[in-house]
C-alpha cells in the first residue's frame, strides 16, 4: 500500500492567518493527489483533486501544489469555517489511501 | 444534487456479519464507481472497496477476506457486507460516490453523512 503522511498533525492559527499542510507519499503518485475538509460529525467535503484542481465551489484561498511524493495544501487568509481535520487522499493505486490527517485548530 | 443515506443495525455482535445500505438519489447509480470508507471514533480514514455499476468491485486487502459490496440498480442503493466482526471494526462508516472526471482524474465527491457502527456483546 502507498502510505501518506501528513505533517503538522495539528496547528493552531488565528482569522487571517495561512496555514500550510504537507503531504507525503511513499512512492511517486504524479498528481494522483486529493485534498478534503471535515467537521466534527460529518463527512468530509472535497476540496481540491488532481493535486492543484479546485473543486467547485470551494474557496480560492485553497491552494493546493505538488507532484510525485510532496504536496501542500495552502489556506490563505483563514476563516472562522475553515476549524476542522483537513486529509490528502492519494487515487494513483488501489488501496486509495488517506493520510492521517491535520487538526486545524483556529 | 447526489444525495446520499446510510442505513442498518448501529450495534453488531462480535463475530456476526455487520451489514449497511446506502440510498442514492438525485442522479442514476449507473455510470459510477460506488464506495465504502470508514472511520474509527477518533481516527482517520479508512477505504474500505467500492463497485461499478457493471458489478465489477475492488477491496481493501486489508479487508478483503471479510467484505462484499453489491449494487441494485433497480433500487439505486448499494450494499456492504463485512463478517466476522470486532471491536476494531467499530467505526462511523460512510458511502461516497468515486467520481471520475473526463480527464481521468478520481476523487470522492458526494458522500453519506455517516453511520455509526459500534461491535460489542
Amino acid at each position: 500500500d502507498i502510505q501518506m503522511t501528513q505533517s503538522p498533525s495539528s496547528v493552531s492559527a488565528s482569522v487571517g492567518d495561512t496555514v500550510t499542510v504537507t503531504c507525503r507519499a511513499s512512492q511517486d503518485i504524479t498528481t494522483f493527489l486529493n485534498w478534503y475538509h471535515q467537521k466534527p460529525q460529518k463527512a468530509p467535503k472535497v476540496l481540491i483533486y488532481a493535486a492543484s484542481i479546485l473543486h467547485p465551489g470551494v474557496p480560492s484561498r485553497f491552494v493546493g501544489r505538488g507532484s510525485g511524493t510532496h504536496f501542500t495544501l495552502t489556506i490563505t487568509s483563514l476563516q472562522p469555517e475553515d476549524f476542522g481535520t483537513y486529509y490528502c487522499q492519494q487515487g494513483f493505486r488501489s488501496p486509495q489511501t488517506f493520510g492521517q490527517g491535520t487538526k486545524v485548530e483556529i | 444534487q447526489v444525495q446520499l443515506q446510510e442505513s442498518g443495525p448501529g450495534l453488531v455482535k462480535p463475530s456476526e456479519t455487520l451489514s449497511l445500505t446506502c440510498a442514492v438519489s438525485g442522479d442514476s447509480i449507473s455510470n459510477f464507481y460506488w464506495s465504502w470508507i470508514r472511520q474509527p471514533p477518533g481516527k482517520g480514514l479508512e477505504w474500505i472497496g467500492y463497485v461499478y455499476h457493471t458489478g465489477n468491485s475492488d477491496y481493501n486487502p486489508s479487508l478483503k477476506s471479510r467484505v462484499a459490496i453489491s449494487l441494485d440498480s433497480s433500487k439505486q442503493r448499494f450494499s456492504l457486507s463485512l463478517t466476522s466482526v470486532t471491536a476494531a471494526d467499530t467505526a462511523v462508516y460512510f458511502c461516497a460516490r468515486y467520481f471520475e472526471t473526463n480527464t481521468g482524474w478520481y476523487f470522492f465527491d458526494f458522500w453519506g453523512p455517516g453511520h455509526l457502527v459500534t461491535v460489542s456483546s
